[in-house]
């Protein structure tokens, strides 16, 4: 069975400072699909980034890079510079190939950026 | 282009009613999913729709049910309301098979 682990809750840091969400995932597909969606207090998930498990480049837009490591399971998200307009929480999420109707979450990191 | 739309946005219900939330897709994406949201079991999958059929349904009982029309937007029904429905409910949607899919805001449901 597919399962996707964020083991940090909660991560409070001071704007400006750099910080890195944890993915751990665990699953049996040779072919799936890894993402980040961000929920700000309003609820709504908002899509980071998406990445197939072919791919194991290392992607950056702007102040956001990804590190996907499948030696590891990792697919782990890093903030530089944050700011307070990044606090929200943080969800890693995994589909698998032939049930990509179904994300399977991990538990989400809620991040604060303290002015 | 319009995001994925989620009517109503809050609801108040009692135990035992039933209550109906609405999802409208992103403009020429077919299928619809929706995910049950709680403090204590997280973001859980309830049933995925595509061309007005119930493709996969998660774990959840026989209350919990839905449907597709003809123009993709999507309705979840939930009946004999219990105090653990109580939760926000996502819809999201997406264009083909191997697509991302892009959440509503949500509808926060609060069963007293």
């Amino acid at each position: 069975a597919q399962k996707v682990t964020q083991a940090q809750t909660e991560i409070s840091v001071v704007e400006k400072e750099d910080v890195t969400l944890d993915c751990v995932y665990e699953t049996r597909d040779t072919t799936y699909y890894l993402f980040w969606y961000k929920q700000p207090p309003s609820g709504e998930l908002v899509f980071l980034i998406r990445r197939n498990s072919f791919d194991e480049q290392n992607e950056i837009s702007g102040r956001y890079s990804w590190n996907f490591q499948k030696s590891t399971s990792s697919f782990n998200f890093t903030i530089t510079a944050s700011q307070v307009v990044d606090s929200a929480v943080y969800f890693c999420a995994l589909s698998e190939q032939g049930s990509n109707y179904k994300l399977t979450f991990g538990k989400g990191t809620l991040l604060t950026v303290n002015p | 282009k319009a995001g994925v739309t989620q009517t109503p946005r809050y609801l108040i219900k009692t135990r035992g009613q039933q209550v109906t939330l609405s999802c409208s897709p992103i403009s020429g994406h077919r299928s619809v999913s929706w995910y049950q949201q709680t403090p204590g079991q997280g973001l859980q999958f309830l049933f995925e729709y595509f061309s007005e059929t119930q493709r996969n349904k998660g774990n959840f009982p026989g209350r919990f049910s839905g449907r597709q029309f003809s123009n993709s937007r999507s309705e979840m029904n939930v009946s004999t309301l219990e105090l653990g429905d109580s939760a926000l409910y996502l819809c999201a949607s997406r264009r083909g098979e191997r697509e991302t899919q892009y959440f509503g805001p949500g509808t926060r449901l609060l069963v007293l």
